[in-house]
C-alpha cells in the first residue's frame, strides 16, 4: 500500500484478555518500530526491528509485551493478559535502512486499544 | 539518557498569529533533530528536520534553527491558519538512542 497500515483502527478488550496488533509498512522499509502513544505521555518507544531481527527491545515494558515481524513486512505486537494501563494508542512507523543516516519515519494511524 | 523537553499546552492562538513552540534538548554527541505533525484524525508525520548544528528546517512556512549552544530546536510560524491547528511533536536521533527516535511529550496547537 501506500502507507503504513495499522489494524484493527479500535480494539475494545477486558482487563487479562490477550491483543494482537498488526502493521503492515511500507513496501521496501526495512525498518520497522512500535511505539505506545498515552494521553499526557507524548510517544513510548517499544520496539526496532530491522528485517526480521529486532535489536533493540529496550523499550517493552514488561513480559507481557511481544513483537514478531516476518518476512522483512508485516509485524505483530502481542499483550498477553492486558491491563487497564495498557490502554493507549499503539503506533507501528517505518523507514528506510536508518543506518544511511537520519531518515523519515512514517507513521501509520494508530490502534487505540482500551482496556475495561 | 537522551531525552527531548518542550512546552506543554495547549496553546491557543488567533489566526494570523505568530507561533513559537520551545524545544529543548539533552543529548550527547551531535543528534539529527525533527519536528513531527499530527493532524486531527490521523498519523504522525515529518514536518522538518535538522541534522546539524545551525542547520535550519523549514516546510509549510514553519521553521526551526538547529542551536547547539543553547541546546535547542525551537519551532516557529510567523502567521498560523486554522489548518494548523494540530499536536506538535519535537523528537531527536542520536548514535546513543540507537534507531529510533526519542519523542517530546507533544504540545497542542489550537488557532481560532
Amino acid at each position: 500500500g501506500a502507507g503504513v497500515s495499522q489494524s484493527p483502527s479500535n480494539k475494545v478488550t477486558e482487563k487479562g484478555k490477550d491483543v494482537e496488533l498488526r502493521c503492515d509498512p511500507i513496501s521496501g522499509h526495512t525498518a520497522l518500530y512500535w511505539y505506545r502513544q498515552s494521553l499526557g505521555q507524548g510517544l513510548e518507544f517499544l520496539i526496532y526491528f530491522q528485517g526480521n531481527s529486532a535489536p533493540d527491545k529496550s523499550g517493552l515494558p514488561s513480559d507481557r509485551f511481544s513483537a514478531e515481524r516476518t518476512g522483512g513486512s508485516v509485524s505483530t505486537l502481542t499483550i498477553q493478559r492486558t491491563q487497564q494501563e495498557d490502554s493507549a494508542v499503539y503506533l507501528c512507523a517505518s523507514s528506510l535502512d536508518p543506518g544511511r543516516g537520519p531518515g523519515e519515519l512514517f507513521f501509520g494511524e494508530g490502534s487505540r486499544l482500551t482496556v475495561l | 539518557g537522551d531525552s527531548v523537553t518542550q512546552m506543554e499546552g495547549p496553546v491557543t492562538l488567533s489566526e494570523e498569529a505568530f507561533l513559537t513552540i520551545n524545544c529543548t534538548y539533552t543529548a550527547t554527541g551531535y543528534p539529527s533533530l525533527f519536528w513531527y505533525v499530527q493532524y486531527p484524525g490521523e498519523g504522525l508525520q515529518l514536518l522538518l528536520k535538522a541534522t546539524k548544528a545551525d542547520d535550519k528546517g523549514s516546510n509549510k512556512g514553519f521553521e526551526a534553527t538547529y542551536r547547539k549552544e543553547t541546546t535547542s530546536f525551537h519551532l516557529e510560524k510567523g502567521s498560523v491558519q486554522v489548518s494548523d491547528s494540530a499536536v506538535y511533536f519535537c523528537a531527536l536521533k542520536s548514535s546513543n538512542s540507537g534507531y529510533a527516535l526519542n519523542f517530546g511529550k507533544g504540545t497542542s496547537l489550537l488557532v481560532t
